[in-house]
Formats: C-alpha cells, sequence, structure tokens
C-alpha cells in the first residue's frame, strides 16, 4: 500500500525566512496530494493541494510542487510569519480517496 | 453550516470501558473517516465508509467498531478500552465528486484510557 514520508520532523525559522517541508510517495497511482495545517488543539485544515497533472501550484505566499518521475512533493512558504507556526502534514490519496498521512513537520517562526 | 462536529471533547476511561464517538457532518457527504493522530506517527485510518449502512476497514482497525445508520453520522465504538487507545480521534468526511477530494476534518476528541 502507499506510504508517504515527511521530513523534517521539526524546522525553526525567522520571521521572514522561507520554510520547505519534503514528502516522498510510494504508490505511482496516487494523483491528489493534499497538505494540512494543524494548530495546537485544533482539526487539521487543508491549506492547498495539487493534482497529478499539475507540476506547481501558488496561493499567496505558499505554493506546492510536485515531481511524478521521482515521488515526491514539497511544500514551500515564502514571507513566514508567527502564525504561519503550527504542524503541517503531507498526505496521498488511495481508494475510495483515503489519505496516507506523513508523520507531520512542526514549524516555529520565531520574531 | 457547522461543518464535521465530534462529541465528546474530552473523555477519560479505565481499562475495560466502553464508549462511543459520535461524529456528525451537515454537508451532506458521502464518505466518512475515522483517525488516530499519535505523537511523532502522523494520523492513522482506523475505519472508514462509502455511505449509509457501509463500514470498511482502515490501517489500524484491531480494538474498534463503527457505525454508519444515518448519513450524517459515523460512531466509532471502543468495546474494551486499553491504555494503548489513549490517542486523539479525528473524525473527516469528504464529497463523492470527481474533483473534490478535501477532507474536511473535526476538532477531535482527546481519549485517555488509564
Amino acid at each position: 500500500g502507499e506510504n508517504v514520508e515527511q521530513h523534517p520532523s521539526t524546522l525553526s525559522v525567522q520571521e521572514g525566512d522561507s520554510a520547505v517541508i519534503k514528502c516522498t510517495y510510494s504508490d505511482s497511482a496516487s494523483n491528489y496530494f493534499p497538505w494540512y495545517k494543524q494548530e495546537l488543539g485544533k482539526g487539521p485544515q487543508l491549506i492547498i493541494d495539487i493534482r497529478s497533472n499539475v507540476g506547481e501550484k501558488k496561493d499567496q505566499r505558499i505554493a506546492v510542487t510536485l515531481n511524478k518521475t521521482a515521488k515526491h512533493f514539497s511544500l514551500h512558504i515564502t514571507e513566514t510569519q508567527p502564525e504561519d507556526s503550527a504542524v503541517y502534514f503531507c498526505a496521498a490519496i488511495t481508494g475510495f480517496q483515503k489519505l496516507v498521512f506523513g508523520t507531520g513537520t512542526r514549524l516555529l517562526v520565531s520574531p | 453550516n457547522a461543518g464535521v462536529t465530534q462529541t465528546p471533547k474530552f473523555r477519560v476511561l479505565k481499562t475495560g470501558q466502553s464508549m462511543t464517538l459520535l461524529c456528525a457532518q451537515d454537508m451532506n457527504h458521502e464518505y466518512m473517516y475515522w483517525y488516530r493522530q499519535d505523537p511523532g506517527m502522523g494520523l492513522r485510518l482506523i475505519h472508514y465508509s462509502v455511505g449509509e449502512g457501509t463500514t470498511a476497514k482502515g490501517e489500524v482497525p484491531d480494538g474498534y467498531n463503527v457505525s454508519r445508520l444515518k448519513k450524517q453520522n459515523f460512531l466509532l465504538g471502543l468495546e474494551s478500552a486499553a491504555p494503548s487507545q489513549t490517542s486523539v480521534y479525528f473524525c473527516a468526511s469528504t464529497l463523492l465528486e470527481a474533483g473534490r477530494d478535501e477532507q474536511f476534518f473535526g476538532p477531535g476528541t482527546r481519549l485517555t484510557v488509564l
């Protein structure tokens, strides 16, 4: 079955810097890759997603890139702000729209 | 719309006790899911349902049962709780429509088994 690996597990940056989180997946049949942000005490919330027919997608300060050949995708956050501090999860879709999640990255943005 | 709601928010059980977690969604979603979240392990799928009256096992189903008697509700049961089931439980739902894959998550239930 699908396996998703995520790195790094923790990431500390200064406000205004960029942050990059990387994920790899194993099942070449997966065609949808969402990124979720989870704030303390809350459920995960979708921040951006990408489909396998697209190489890159942007939404203001966040972007996701996908390399199908290498089976990896990345989340890029530019001009980080303290409110970006949270845990971020990548995921890949399998049958019946089930998601397989990475283990999460704790991002800390220091003022 | 309230989206996805979960009841209760917190619960403490003793080993061997039983309980039911309730998930409700008001978005008319076909698919519903139960996940557990443990430190350093991300979210792992326990059971899921593709429609009213149907359920299926996920990655970590042992010790749990589920029921989907109504489209809007998905119940997760623990018949005999064990300390290994201490976790945060999340319910999610999604629409059965091509190109609409986003899963919407509830706020979670924090369960401690002593």
